[in-house]
């Protein structure tokens, strides 16, 4: 099965930095990928999918690029309510795995 | 507008049986691919299961040949059969639709596994 790994596992940045968390595939993966914001007791939400489009309604501060194994989700301009836990997940068959999560806190 | 509302979970004691459902509105569960999410407590998100439109299932390795997942399409309802429960599989169960392309989820329910 694929693995989808994660870095950093958390990270602490200021308002108003940009932030990039990255995703790797163990193998390909083409573009089938979905990046979740999850707020503490809150359902995950999507905000990217197909690596790099925003699903409607999500802040244009956020982006996604990446293909293949390698991916990326940047937040432009970290605002305090981006504080969550991130996680990519790749759908292009089962199992749709998870990556561990990114934990992104305000400095 | 699209919902998902599950029900099912509680306390029940390892070795024990318990079935998920999720009652679907606004969209038909056979059209769609319909997951199962879990989410231990303090954990990440774990994939459990998935079953595609054409009726084919797959599973996590962690639940495999315990869990059963299913629809009922007269009812438009997914479910989750699980059986012998451990304790690591005690999470908050989510079920979500097309996992990954859509953004539709239910709220959870708490399955507890504990003697």
């Amino acid at each position: 099965d694929i693995q989808m790994t994660q870095s950093p596992s958390s990270l602490s940045a200021s308002v108003g930095d940009r932030v990039t968390i990255t995703c790797r595939a163990s193998q390909g993966i083409n573009n089938y990928l979905a990046w979740y914001q999850q707020k503490p007791g809150k359902v995950p939400k999507l905000l990217i999918y197909a690596a790099s489009t925003l699903q409607s309604g999500v802040p244009s501060r956020f982006s996604g690029s990446g293909s293949g194994t390698d991916f990326t989700l940047t937040i432009s301009s970290l605002q305090p309510e981006d504080v969550a836990t991130y996680y990519c997940q790749k759908y292009n068959n089962a199992p749709y795995t998870f990556g561990q999560g990114t934990k992104l806190e305000i400095k | 507008e699209v919902q998902l509302v599950e029900s099912g979970g509680g306390l029940i004691q390892p070795g024990g049986s318990l079935r998920l459902s999720c009652a679907a509105s606004g969209f038909i569960v056979s059209s769609s691919y319909m997951s199962w999410v879990r989410q231990a407590p303090g954990k990440g998100l774990e994939w459990v299961s998935v079953i595609y439109t054409g009726g084919s299932a797959y599973y996590a390795d962690s639940v495999q040949g315990r869990f059963t997942i299913s629809r009922d399409n007269s009812k438009n309802t997914l479910y989750l059969q699980m059986n012998s429960l451990r304790a690591e599989d005690t999470a908050v169960y989510y079920c979500a639709r097309d996992i990954g392309m859509r953004d539709y989820w239910g709220q959870g329910t708490l399955v507890t596994v504990s003697s």
